[in-house]
C-alpha cells in the first residue's frame, strides 16, 4: 500500500538557518504530493503541492521538488523564521487508475522549532 | 468568508457516552473527510463521503459513525464502542473527485480535541 516516511524530529534551528525536511514515499500509481503545515492548536493548512514528476511546489519561501527517480519530495527553506515553528506533514494522494477518492496518506509529521 | 468550521473546540466524554462532533463547510465541496490525529503520528482516515447520502469507511472506522444528509454538513459520532477516543479530530473537504480525480486539495477545519473524563 501507499506510505510516506518523514525524517525523525524534532528539528531545532536558529533563525535564518537553512531548513531541509526529508520525505520519501511509496505508491502504486502516479501520486500527487503535498506538504501541509500545522500551527499549535490549529488544523492543517496546505503549504505547497506538486502533481507530476519534476514539478516544483513553492510558497512562503518553502520549496519542494517531485523526484520520481528517488521517490522523494524534500521540503526546503533558505532562511527560517521564528514564525515557521510548526509541525510539517508530507502527504500523497494516489490516483492510480482513476479510482482514488482523494484519500491522503500522511507521514508522521516533523516538529520544527526555530529560536531567535 | 468561505471555509470549514468545527465545533466544539474541546469536548469531554464520559464513559459509555456517545458524543457528536460537528463539521460544516460553505465551500460547495462535494467530498468531506474525518481524520484522527494522535501525538507523534500522522493523520488517519476515519470516514469519508463523496456525495450527499453516501459515505465510506476509512482505515479506522470502528467505534465511529457518520451521516451526510446535507452537502455542507458531515457530523461524526464517537460511540461508546470506541475505547480510546482521546485525540484531535480534523474534518476536511475537497472538490468533486470526478472532475479532478485525487489531485484536488483538501481543506481542513480547525479541529476538535476530545478528552475522556
Amino acid at each position: 500500500g501507499d506510505s510516506v516516511t518523514q525524517m525523525e524530529g524534532p528539528v531545532t534551528l536558529s533563525e535564518e538557518a537553512f531548513l531541509t525536511i526529508n520525505c520519501t514515499y511509496t505508491a502504486t500509481g502516479y501520486p500527487s504530493l503535498f506538504w501541509y503545515v500545522q500551527y499549535p492548536g490549529e488544523g492543517l493548512q496546505l503549504l505547497l503541492k506538486a502533481t507530476k514528476a519534476d514539478d516544483k511546489g513553492s510558497n512562503k519561501g518553502f520549496e519542494a521538488t517531485y523526484r520520481k527517480e528517488t521517490t522523494s519530495f524534500h521540503l526546503e527553506k533558505g532562511s527560517v523564521q521564528v514564525s515557521d515553528s510548526a509541525v510539517y506533514f508530507c502527504a500523497l494522494s494516489d490516483h492510480a487508475g482513476g479510482t482514488s477518492y482523494g484519500k491522503l496518506t500522511f507521514g508522521q509529521g516533523t516538529i520544527l522549532t526555530v529560536h531567535p | 468568508d468561505g471555509g470549514i468550521t468545527q465545533s466544539p473546540k474541546y469536548l469531554f466524554r464520559k464513559e459509555g457516552q456517545n458524543v457528536t462532533l460537528s463539521c460544516e463547510q460553505n465551500l460547495n465541496h462535494d467530498a468531506m473527510y474525518w481524520y484522527r490525529q494522535d501525538p507523534g503520528q500522522g493523520l488517519r482516515l476515519i470516514y469519508y463521503s463523496q456525495i450527499v447520502n453516501d459515505f465510506q469507511k476509512g482505515d479506522i472506522a470502528e467505534g465511529y459513525s457518520v451521516s451526510r444528509e446535507k452537502k455542507e454538513s458531515f457530523p461524526l459520532t464517537v460511540t461508546s464502542a470506541q475505547k480510546n477516543p482521546t485525540a484531535f479530530y480534523l474534518c476536511a473537504s475537497s472538490m468533486d473527485r470526478r472532475t479532478f480525480f485525487s489531485q484536488e486539495t483538501q481543506y481542513f477545519g480547525p479541529g476538535t480535541r476530545l478528552l475522556v473524563l
